[in-house]
């Protein structure tokens, strides 16, 4: 079973120009996630989607970040504009579904450097 | 809010012995999960571990078990047998039942020496 794919792996851009970042989760999960891993600390939810709606963006920096999952299963993240803070490894996970229970499957990440 | 502390940045141990990672956490749910996740150097993240909170027994999973202390809300990750692959950043992780959202603790970074 091939697991949760992201690209680029790595990226770096200067302050002020936009970036994205795609993840293809694992086939049939229905629940997605991004976090943001600055360095030396835990990952931090981002966004959840559950299929192709939005669950929880509590902690989604919405001026400067977007995402979206057309159509239930890929999704991209988008910074615009970026922030020398937002340097970061963004994760990408998946699970079948929205369950307690349900393990998550998290991807290799993309380390995005901000100059 | 939900928090989860790991106290040791740091920790080392020599092949094929034991080691103990801390964590505690806070919150004022009855219903919730715990998680350990391991993130060696390539940093993928992988389950190593999960407790549900209403079950009294600790998890064990091969060489790793867990001592789940409900009322002081702490879960400490027991690894024994220590190998080289397990050299890695390990985090403490708590999921609110009803959210299914999952709050990771600071980390902590494990190396295994020969």
């Amino acid at each position: 079973e091939a697991g949760v794919a992201q690209s680029p792996r790595y990226k770096i851009i200067e302050k002020r120009q936009s970036v994205a970042f795609w993840c293809n989760p694992i086939s049939g999960h229905a629940t997605l996630y991004w976090y943001q891993q600055i360095l030396g600390q835990g990952p931090k939810l981002l966004i959840q989607f559950q299929n192709n709606g939005v669950v929880d963006d509590s902690q989604l920096p919405k001026d400067r970040f977007s995402a979206e999952r057309l159509k239930g299963v890929d999704s991209t993240l988008k910074i615009q504009p970026a922030k020398l803070e937002d340097s970061a490894v963004y994760l990408c996970a998946s699970s079948f579904f929205r369950g307690t229970h349900d393990e998550q499957f998290f991807g290799p990440g993309t380390r995005l450097t901000v100059l | 809010a939900q928090t989860v502390t790991q106290s040791q940045p740091e920790m080392s141990v020599q092949e094929a012995e034991t080691v103990t990672l801390s964590c505690t956490y806070d919150t004022s749910e009855n219903n919730y999960y715990l998680f350990w996740y391991k993130q060696p150097p390539s940093r993928q993240m992988i389950l190593v571990i999960r407790q549900e909170a209403y079950k009294q027994q600790n998890a064990t999973e091969n060489r790793f078990s867990v001592n789940f202390q409900k009322a002081a809300k702490s879960f400490s990750l027991k690894i024994s047998d220590s190998q080289l692959g397990d050299t890695a950043m390990y985090f403490c992780a708590f999921m609110n039942s009803n959210t299914g959202k999952l709050i990771f603790g600071q980390g902590t970074t494990l190396q295994v020496k020969p």
